[in-house]
């Protein structure tokens, strides 16, 4: 993706937690999302933040941080499902522009 | 069936042919958009659409075609198909403006060019 930097893959155990990072050109942002997509199958939409700040939903939680082009995924205990790609999704301008994503492997 | 269909869902052609991958959704939503996915690049944009009639260029539209007569259908046209474009597109709508709603994604449709 164009300026958006998250690490290619991660490995975590199941029942544990992970952090995913992305880190981003700060010009023309206006949000961030994430999205996750399992092997074989569409992306399918996680979070959008667009202030500063933590937003949690259930196990999942996004950040955001606009004035250092900082956000995260923390993934809390981890299941076998979560195993996927996890895309960082900048909105610049209005415009979306996909991250590379990071593959996450969740060991038994 | 509401949501978002695409088709063919896999299709193998031979290169120089003229290929048209369907989208179709029932939300009524604004908003759709061609995506192609490759090992290393992610996903990138080739085509979107605010409306019915209203098309605009991506990221890598060149070698693409796409029209939008009816707000639930936006199909992409590959003209003259090429090995480089053997990838898995998905089709996307939303309903907002683009870049502020989240988009629901098709099924995809894997495209080999031989």
């Amino acid at each position: 993706g164009q300026n958006i930097d998250q690490p290619t893959e991660m490995t975590a155990t199941e029942g544990a937690i992970v952090q995913i990072n992305c880190t981003y050109q700060t010009s023309g942002f206006n949000g961030l999302f994430w999205y996750q997509q399992h092997a074989g199958e569409a992306p399918t939409f996680l979070s959008y933040n667009v202030l500063d700040g933590l937003e949690e939903k259930g196990r999942f939680s996004s950040f955001l941080s606009r004035s250092k082009g900082y956000s995260y995924l923390l993934l809390k205990e981890l299941q076998m499902k979560d195993s996927a790609s996890y895309l960082c999704v900048m909105n610049r301008d209005d415009k979306i522009i996909f991250g590379k994503g990071t593959r996450l492997h969740i060991l038994p | 069936d509401a949501g978002i269909t695409q088709s063919p869902r896999y299709k193998i052609t031979e290169t120089g042919r003229q290929v048209t991958l369907m989208c179709h959704q029932t939300w009524s939503h604004s908003y759709m958009f061609w995506y192609r996915q490759d090992l290393g690049h992610g996903l990138r944009l080739i085509y979107y659409s605010a409306a019915a009639d209203i098309t605009d260029k991506g990221e890598v539209p060149d070698g693409y075609v796409v029209s939008r007569s009816k707000t639930e259908n936006f199909p992409l046209t590959l003209e003259s198909a090429t090995r480089s474009q053997t990838s898995v597109y998905f089709c996307a709508s939303s309903g907002k403006t683009g870049g502020r709603d989240e988009q629901y994604f098709g099924p995809g449709t894997r495209l080999t060019v031989t």
